[in-house]
């Protein structure tokens, strides 16, 4: 079946460090890959989305590069800031209409 | 952007009783709306697939006569949550697919439910 692996949090970093979110899926096909953010108290929002192999998505200086041959989607940020401190869920679409499958969520707490 | 909205965003009740969340979008059409339930620290379960004009389906282990769902018109969804127990007591969630072209689902803020 289709599923979603992150890895577990939380992740805690200081302000400008660089971050690594992995994410790796198990689909048939081509799925549609995204990554979400739920800030606290919030609801979630879509981050970024990559639909096909080698597509990178970006977004507020978050990244990630759908890699078919790892089934990998991991999310990337260069220098992180106290404000996105949220949990962030990888998921993924196997069919477009249908309900999307989501990782378990990773927690980053960011300090100044 | 697509915007959802739902309501109410907290609500608190007695055990027994019977509680309506609807779920809008605003700017756009939905013919289908995603029920999700997130436990704390937990993922997003999906709970039942809304359809415009049909019965909703529901996943597996998903009581659908205690949580009923309708999808009266293409910008509304409700679930109500009927004779509620603690244990239902949870963070729901609603999601609308985007319009046809766009696999992007948008989210609704989200309803704590405290059932007493």
């Amino acid at each position: 079946g289709n599923s979603v692996t992150q890895m577990e949090g939380p992740v805690t970093l200081s302000e400008e460090a660089f971050l690594t979110i992995n994410c790796t899926y198990t689909a048939t096909g081509y799925p549609s890959l995204f990554w979400y953010v739920q800030y606290p108290g919030e609801g979630l929002q879509l981050l970024l989305k990559a639909t096909k192999a080698d597509d990178k998505g970006s977004n507020k200086g978050f990244e990630a590069t759908y890699r078919k041959e790892t089934t990998s989607f991991h999310l990337e940020k260069g220098s992180v800031q106290v404000s996105d401190s949220a949990v962030y869920f990888c998921a993924l679409s196997n069919q477009a209409g249908t309900a999307l499958i989501f990782g378990k969520g990773t927690t980053l707490s960011v300090s100044s | 952007g697509a915007v959802v909205s739902q309501h109410p965003s907290r609500v608190i009740c007695k055990s027994g009783t019977s509680v309506k969340i609807e779920c809008r979008s605003l700017d756009f059409q939905a013919t289908t709306m995603f029920w999700y339930r997130q436990f704390p620290k937990k993922s997003l379960m999906l709970m039942a697939t809304s359809n415009e004009g049909s019965k909703a389906t529901y996943e597996q282990g998903v009581e659908k006569d205690k949580f009923l769902i309708n999808h009266a018109s293409l910008t509304l969804s409700t679930l109500t949550v009927t004779s509620a127990h603690p244990e239902d007591s949870s963070f729901y969630i609603c999601s609308a697919r985007a319009p046809r072209g766009d696999e992007t689902q948008y989210f609704g803020p989200g309803t704590r439910l405290l059932v007493l």
